[in-house]
């Protein structure tokens, strides 16, 4: 197994421009979710879902779309980038919930620099 | 502010000897993960703890949850280079689908 694959690894943007964050697992976890970590605050959730064609926002949704028309794919798109959004997101899938009997699993990454 | 408070922020340790991380919540913890990250990648899952006074080790590392369940520590014993990282918590605290996390403690191993 790949386990949780992100691409890309890096990538630098122009304010204003768009652009989408992929994010695949082949585990069969129903349950997805976008992180952003920034320096001294942790990690932050954007977006999830539960299963396929169910999303819902997390602490941090303002600027960013999520969908999930497959089991297996949970992109994350930036509408107009903004400086702020500059940051490393992170992609994790459970079998459950991912909280108290589900283990989250990571993948590497994708660190954005908004110009 | 952090609803998961980590401390030390970072810490610098000499190879061989102990070092203990603290993760705290004014709120009870329904499960708390600790999780290792390396600079540039992803987080690497290491314990999981449920229950008040529950206590995990695996290889040199031990975590153990407070009987309040409101207080994790993370403890690592005669420190190798392969420690060195991140370490961060993250804690159910009771809201679905949505674990918090501490802000992280860097930890560097001096050979």
């Amino acid at each position: 197994n790949a386990g949780v694959t992100q691409t890309p690894k890096f990538q630098v943007l122009k304010t204003g421009q768009s652009m989408t964050l992929q994010c695949a697992q082949d585990m069969n976890h129903e349950y997805m979710s976008w992180y952003r970590q920034d320096p001294g605050m942790g990690l932050r959730l954007i977006h999830y879902s539960v299963g396929a064609g169910i999303t819902d926002q997390g602490e941090v949704p303002n600027g960013y779309n999520v969908s999930r028309s497959t089991t297996e794919d949970f992109p994350l798109r930036l509408l107009s980038a903004a400086p702020s959004q500059t940051s490393v997101y992170f992609c994790a899938s459970s079998w459950g919930s991912g909280t108290s009997t589900d283990t989250q699993y990571f993948g590497p990454g994708t660190r954005l620099t908004v110009l | 502010s952090q609803e998961l408070e980590q401390s030390p922020q970072s810490l610098i340790v000499q190879e061989g000897k102990n070092l203990t991380i603290n993760c705290t919540s004014s709120k009870t913890l329904y499960g708390l993960y600790w999780y290792k990250q390396k600079y540039g990648e992803g987080l690497i899952f290491l314990m999981m703890l449920q229950k008040g006074g529950e206590e995990k080790s695996h290889e040199k590392i031990t975590a153990k949850l407070d009987e309040k369940k409101q207080q994790s520590s993370l403890h690592i014993t005669a420190s190798q280079p392969s420690h060195a990282g991140i370490y961060l918590c993250g804690a159910d605290m009771g809201s679905d689908y949505k674990l918090s996390f501490g802000a992280g403690t860097t930890v560097t191993v001096r050979a």
